[in-house]
């Protein structure tokens, strides 16, 4: 167990329709980056939040959207879903932003747009 | 844009033998990670290499860094076939907090 929770574990939903994704970090760790995972491919890197700040921006298209709370917690929303939005999304965490340790996952959300 | 390639990315091994995996990266970086994914679950950290010539160990798996070389290398002594998963490199570049992963290296080892 890495520390980093996401829900909901599973989603199905139909084009068009919108989602959000939830992440709860580790305890202490003030960095969120979220990574979309999809059929055999690797880990496309989306975007990364620090302490409630936006970081760094990935390949994210402008139809997802992400934030960090106050309490640390980070939702990635995607909207206007499409077939190819079908992925496995995962949320990691670190204890800083500047690249001193590794990054811990979640167990990942995986969705599937029909 | 930093680029982070691996080689090779299927892996089809016997148990016992010996193999390398390499992860080349296109910018500087001093910051290099190796994790392990099993199929349909989430990435488990492996090793974390902070400084040139770093070298990690852990059981049949053993990490170098090379940051004159960009490269980065994981090596399988005599593997089992509880190593069979997909292995990923992931390297930070400073000023870009970004953690960019590798291609992966699927890794079947063979009883």
């Amino acid at each position: 167990d890495s520390g980093v929770t996401q829900t909901p574990k599973h989603l199905i939903t139909a084009t068009g329709q919108r989602v959000t994704l939830r992440c709860s970090p580790r305890s202490g760790d003030l960095s969120v980056y979220w990574y979309q995972q999809s059929l055999d491919q690797g880990l496309q890197f989306l975007i990364q939040y620090y302490n409630g700040e936006e970081r760094a921006k990935g390949n994210i298209l402008e139809r997802f959207s992400a934030q960090q709370f106050p309490d640390l917690h980070s939702e990635l929303n995607l909207s206007s879903l499409e077939l190819g939005d079908s992925a496995l999304y995962f949320c990691a965490s670190s204890r800083t932003s500047w690249g001193t340790g590794e990054l811990f996952f979640g167990e990942g959300s995986r969705l599937t747009v029909l | 844009e930093l680029k982070v390639e691996q080689n090779p990315l299927f892996l089809s091994m016997q148990e016992g033998k010996n193999y390398t995996i390499y992860c080349n990266y296109s910018t500087t970086s001093d910051r290099l990670y190796w994790y392990r994914q099993d199929p349909g679950k989430s990435l488990e950290s492996l090793f974390v290499l902070l400084s040139n010539g770093a070298v990690k160990q852990e059981g049949r798996l053993m990490a170098s860094l090379d940051t004159k070389a960009r490269l980065s290398t994981l090596h399988i002594t005599a593997a089992v076939h509880d190593l069979s998963a997909t292995y990923f490199c992931a390297v930070f570049t400073s000023g870009t907090y970004k953690y960019i992963f590798g291609t992966g290296t699927r890794l079947k080892v063979l009883a």
